[in-house]
This record gives C-alpha cells, sequence and structure tokens, in this order.
C-alpha cells in the first residue's frame, strides 16, 4: 500500500512547453484532487474528481486539464507552460465515507 | 462563499513551550475539521480528524478542539519540540462539490519552534 504516489518530484520547464503531472493511489479511493501551493500561501484547488470519468474544475483551473479514466490515475496536464504555473503541486485521494485525505509529496514544478 | 481563517499567520516560540493556533471556518453545511502538519517541502499530513458532534481530540501532544456551535476550532501543542516547526493547516471537509471541491483549506500558520 504506496499511498498516493506523485511523480515526477521535481520539473524545470521551458515557457510554452507541455507535460504531465502523474498522480496514483492504490486506496481504491473515489476522490482524487490537484493542488498548487504557491510560496507563503494556502492550497488551491485546481481540479478534482469525484469517480472514474467525472472531472470538475476548481478555484484556479485555467491553464490545466486532467482525466480520469480509472479510480487508480488522476494525471494533471499542462499544455502551454507560463512562469505564473511555476508552483508546488499536490495530489490528494479521500474516498466517499472516509474522513481521512492522504497527499503524495509535491512536485515542484519551475517554468523558466 | 465556505472559507477557513487561520491565525496567527506565523508564530516563534522556545522549545518546551505551550502554544495554540485557531481556526474559524464559514463551510456549512460541514462534514468535518481536519488538522495537518506540513513540513517544508512535503505533503501535509494529517494529525487529528473531528466531526461535528466531537469537542475535542489529541494525538500525542496536540490536542483539537471543536465548537461547531461558534464554528471555531483550535489546535493546542504542548511542550513543543524543535520538530513541531511547520506549516500547520486547518481543513474543513463539507458535503458538496463547487469549485472549492469539499476539501476546504486555510493557508496554516507557520510555527517556529527555537532551541
Amino acid at each position: 500500500n504506496a499511498g498516493v504516489t506523485q511523480t515526477p518530484k521535481f520539473r524545470i520547464l521551458k515557457i510554452g512547453q507541455s507535460m504531465t503531472l502523474q498522480c496514483a493511489q492504490d486506496m481504491n479511493h473515489n476522490y482524487m484532487y490537484w493542488y498548487r501551493q504557491d510560496p507563503g500561501m494556502g492550497l488551491k484547488l485546481i481540479y478534482y474528481s469525484v469517480g472514474a470519468g467525472i472531472t470538475d474544475k476548481g478555484e484556479v483551473p485555467n491553464g490545466y486539464n486532467v482525466s480520469r479514466s480509472t479510480t487508480e490515475d488522476f494525471p494533471l496536464r499542462l499544455e502551454l507552460a507560463a512562469p505564473s504555473q511555476t508552483s508546488v503541486y499536490f495530489c490528494a485521494s479521500t474516498n466517499r465515507e472516509n474522513t481521512e485525505a492522504f497527499f503524495g509529496q509535491g512536485t515542484r514544478l519551475t517554468v523558466v | 462563499k465556505n472559507q477557513v481563517e487561520q491565525s496567527p499567520q506565523s508564530l516563534i516560540i522556545l522549545e518546551g513551550k505551550n502554544c495554540t493556533l485557531q481556526c474559524n471556518y464559514t463551510v456549512s453545511p460541514f462534514s468535518n475539521l481536519r488538522w495537518y502538519k506540513q513540513d517544508t517541502g512535503r505533503g501535509p499530513v494529517s494529525l487529528t480528524i473531528m466531526t461535528f458532534s466531537e469537542n475535542t481530540k489529541s494525538n500525542g501532544r496536540y490536542t483539537a478542539t471543536l465548537d461547531a456551535d461558534t464554528k471555531q476550532s483550535s489546535l493546542h501543542i504542548t511542550a513543543s519540540q524543535l520538530s513541531d516547526s511547520a506549516s500547520y493547516i486547518c481543513v474543513v471537509r463539507g458535503f458538496y462539490g463547487g469549485s472549492q471541491g469539499n476539501l476546504i483549506f486555510g493557508k496554516g500558520t507557520k510555527l517556529s519552534v527555537k532551541p
């Protein structure tokens, strides 16, 4: 049981490049979330999913896309990287009944 | 709008001292309230979780209280240690989605414990 696994841990992108941040959980959780955390700030919700095939926008979805083809995986896609997307990205999951949320270790992304 | 406000924004205390962090929320309806510890460069890790019917919950030197009537929670840290230096985040889970999903985060309190 690995919990929530995020890859990569670090990445530097050039402006305009694309990349996918991977997130996988092995706890059979229904809910999965992507957050970004800017320095000194709280976590802001980018996208979330309540189950396979269902995704919804969070507070700051612009510039990102997600998909949820399986219960386990919830990748986050950046199509045209911009400096404003420099941040630390966290993936999290919870199940419908459980009160606990588990977080990945984060992906530190720098766009130059 | 559902909000979670934490205070103070930052706090410096000496090793061995106690401290209390505050969390006020406007989330309604309310499912549960959690306190997380986030070490620098790491993901948040759960300390306590309380439903609306619980008034207090302890986890070692951490004790959380909840007043669902006034929508206030506190996290009390006893006999602080250097390893307690971290950000402490209050998170409230609502019953519905919307643009915030069903987890609403406070901005956290940054605690520094000095020797």
